[in-house]
């Protein structure tokens, strides 16, 4: 899987948009970035993936470049309660190779009152 | 619909001892993941299984650890002569088998504590 390159940590202000940089340099045509999150001392929460093309759901907004070396995840409105260290992933999406999680370093968010 | 089921949602025991964790999937998921988190680091893929079988178990230390997942009832994560490094947070994830699921699922841990 390729790898993937994230701030250590990052603060945001409650009420306002968060953006999660990730890059992924050497991702491959048919690898899939992942965002996962963990809040503290819980399991991994899956929150969004996307191929190439910009994905939205109910918790955030996922924008992959058009090279698709880096992506964005976008929390619209951050609460308190998205503090947690967010793991972006890549891998392929499919077969036994691609059920595997490589979870590198992520980044520490703290969203702040 | 209840999520991924782990337990004991904390364990200790002594070293030399044995340690089984417990993981019940969503219901209709048909692949379970165990992950290991120690102190302080991030979270490392152990074995990957579907029911009866192991697909992938690259990251499964060689010795004293097994896993299995039975055709009937929970997968079971199984650690033998405990040693105080095997402490950690062991998460278990799931996923249904079905063409383009993307999602894993994670339980909420067992945490090990070896003395």
């Amino acid at each position: 899987d390729a790898k993937t390159t994230q701030p250590p940590s990052m603060d945001c202000a409650e009420g306002r948009a968060a953006n999660l940089p990730c890059n992924h340099s050497t991702i491959s045509g048919n690898e899939y970035v992942y965002w996962y999150r963990q809040i503290h001392s819980q399991g991994p929460q899956y929150i969004i993936h996307g191929l190439k093309n910009n994905e939205t759901n109910e918790m955030a907004s996922l924008i992959i470049t058009e090279d698709r070396k880096s992506s964005t995840l976008i929390l619209p409105h951050a609460t308190l309660r998205d503090t947690a260290v967010y793991y972006c992933i890549v891998r392929v999406g499919f077969g036994a190779a691609g059920n595997k999680l490589t979870f590198g370093g992520g980044t520490r968010v703290l969203v702040k009152p | 619909n209840a999520g991924v089921m782990q337990n004991p949602r904390h364990l200790v025991r002594r070293r030399g001892q044995e340690a089984r964790l417990r993981c019940s999937p969503m219901k209709g998921h048909s692949h379970v993941y165990w992950y290991r988190q120690l102190p302080e680091e991030g979270l490392k893929f152990m074995v990957y299984l579907q029911k009866e079988n192991i697909i992938d178990e690259s990251g499964m230390p060689k010795e004293r650890f097994s896993a299995e997942f039975p055709k009937e009832g929970p997968s079971i994560l199984r650690i033998q002569q405990v040693v105080r490094g095997d402490s950690a947070a062991y998460f278990c994830a799931s996923s249904p088998n079905l063409p383009g699921s993307h999602e894993q699922y994670f339980g909420p841990g067992t945490r090990l504590t070896v003395t």
